[in-house]
């Protein structure tokens, strides 16, 4: 079983639309939680942190389920600007970063 | 904002050749790793360091590859005997600590291309 699984893409909306995404991990002792945005050839960015209590940064929402181990990324009123692709990276003890696949979303006009 | 730098952005090399990556990560940073992707694929961890010694390395890492720290600041992958599949973008990424919390800081990566 993958350490980090993540829902395969791409996803495709149009402009405005809300889309979800979702990831599972396999350690429970897995002890920060991160969701990543990267553009074609570049290297990945800190899209937000996620909390057991869930965060909002603007139109960005992440949750932790713990009970679950259950990420999940919220885009609300998508914009063509968020296309890309958007990657769950859980740490683990002993500082190790597991990273899933990756989710392509494609904002359409 | 302090961050993580990689140098060359792309290189191109024979097969065979020798390759060296350098990274300067983030100053007060403890924990230094190499990520590698091939177009296309997902992240693929090669190594973390810490403490001046490697902590932990993945299957890919093997012979063929090692890392140091020179001097303090520099943090270097280096890539012997080429191989074609070697060709991907690699990630140096470092993070300030321990335990929980503490995300990764990506510098932007070097192309290394292999004909």
């Amino acid at each position: 079983r993958k350490e980090v699984e993540q829902d395969p893409g791409p996803f495709n909306v149009p402009e405005g639309a809300t889309v979800a995404f979702n990831c599972t991990y396999s350690n429970s002792a897995s002890q920060s939680f991160f969701w990543y945005r990267q553009d074609c050839r570049k290297e990945p960015k800190l899209l937000m942190s996620v909390y057991s209590s869930g965060n909002e940064d603007g139109r960005f929402t992440a949750q932790l389920n713990r009970a679950s181990q259950y990420i999940s990324l919220l885009i609300r009123d998508s914009k063509l600007s968020d296309s890309a692709t958007y990657l769950c990276v859980v740490k683990s003890p002993f500082n190790k970063f597991y990273f899933g696949s990756g989710t392509k979303l494609n904002v359409k006009p | 904002e302090p961050e993580v730098t990689q140098t060359p952005s792309h290189q191109v090399t024979q097969m065979g050749q020798e390759v060296i990556l350098r990274c300067v990560p983030i100053s007060n940073h403890l924990y230094f790793y190499w990520y590698r992707q091939i177009l296309g694929q997902k992240v693929e961890f090669l190594v973390s360091f810490y403490n001046n010694e490697i902590s932990e390395k993945s299957e890919i890492f093997d012979d063929q590859f090692s890392v140091e720290r020179p001097d303090g600041s520099n943090f270097t992958l280096k890539i012997r005997s080429t191989k074609l599949e070697d060709s991907a973008m690699y990630f140096c990424a470092s993070t300030p600590s321990g335990g929980a919390g503490g995300e990764l800081f990506f510098g932007e990566g070097s192309r290394l291309t292999v004909l």
